[in-house]
């Protein structure tokens, strides 16, 4: 079955760090793959799309890959803040599929 | 502010009940998507309707339906409220009706927060 895997533990770091999350799926063939970030009663709000050609993106602080051999991509946040505490979901559309399906994200706490 | 808008905020209603969120997409999208998020659960993809038509569906109950009107506002019909339909119901909107790149982000309303005691 089609599943789409992220860190259901909260990540813990320290201001200033780098903050690295992940997604893993298995059983799609994405044409493309987003992260959004959600605060607690918020909806989530869009950060980057990264298709499946590219290697990696950046915007800002953040930086994603998306590795489709290894189906997995990596979400970055680089010097840290406490004010990028939020959960970080990714998304992903099968290439076969009309919507998009969500991770179940994961929690991050950045401590000042 | 994504220019999503949901109504009401908060909804409080007993099991058995019948209730309709409502939803205006971002002036321009075409495409409106229901989601809903139970306490520390992930977002559930229900529905989504493309320019007044029905385009995918997720795991919606038979209890629940929605629909896209001319205006492209649409409603979320929730019937036979059982005590696990407690959650937040998020709609969102985007540009396209799937599958594109250029035009698939979702842009997210505040949510609807229904508790049915």
């Amino acid at each position: 079955s089609q599943k789409i895997e992220q860190n259901s533990e909260a990540l813990n770091i320290q201001e200033g760090k780098t903050a690295t999350l992940t997604c893993n799926y298995t059983n799609y063939s994405p044409a493309y793959l987003q992260w959004y970030r959600q605060d607690p009663g918020r909806g989530p709000v869009f950060l980057l799309l990264i298709r499946e050609n590219e290697k990696e993106k950046r915007k800002e602080r953040l930086k994603v890959t998306f590795d489709t051999t290894l189906k997995q991509s990596l979400f970055h946040i680089t010097a840290s803040q406490p004010a990028d505490s939020a959960t970080y979901l990714c998304a992903l559309v099968d290439v076969g599929r009309r919507a998009l399906t969500f991770g179940s994200g994961t929690r991050l706490q950045v401590q000042p | 502010d994504s220019g999503v808008t949901q109504t009401p905020k908060h909804l409080i209603t007993a099991t058995g009940q019948r209730v309709t969120l409502r939803c205006s997409p971002r002036s321009g999208d075409l495409s409106v998507y229901w989601y809903q998020q139970s306490l520390d659960q992930g977002l559930q993809f229900l529905i989504q309707y493309y320019n007044g038509e029905e385009r995918a569906k997720g795991n919606i109950l038979e209890r629940f339906s929605a629909q896209q009107f001319p205006d492209l506002h649409s409603e979320l019909n929730l019937s036979s409220l059982e005590l696990g339909d407690s959650a937040l119901y998020f709609c969102a909107s985007s540009v396209g009706l799937g599958g594109s790149e250029l035009t698939d982000t979702q842009y997210f309303g505040p949510g609807t927060r229904l508790t049915v005691l």
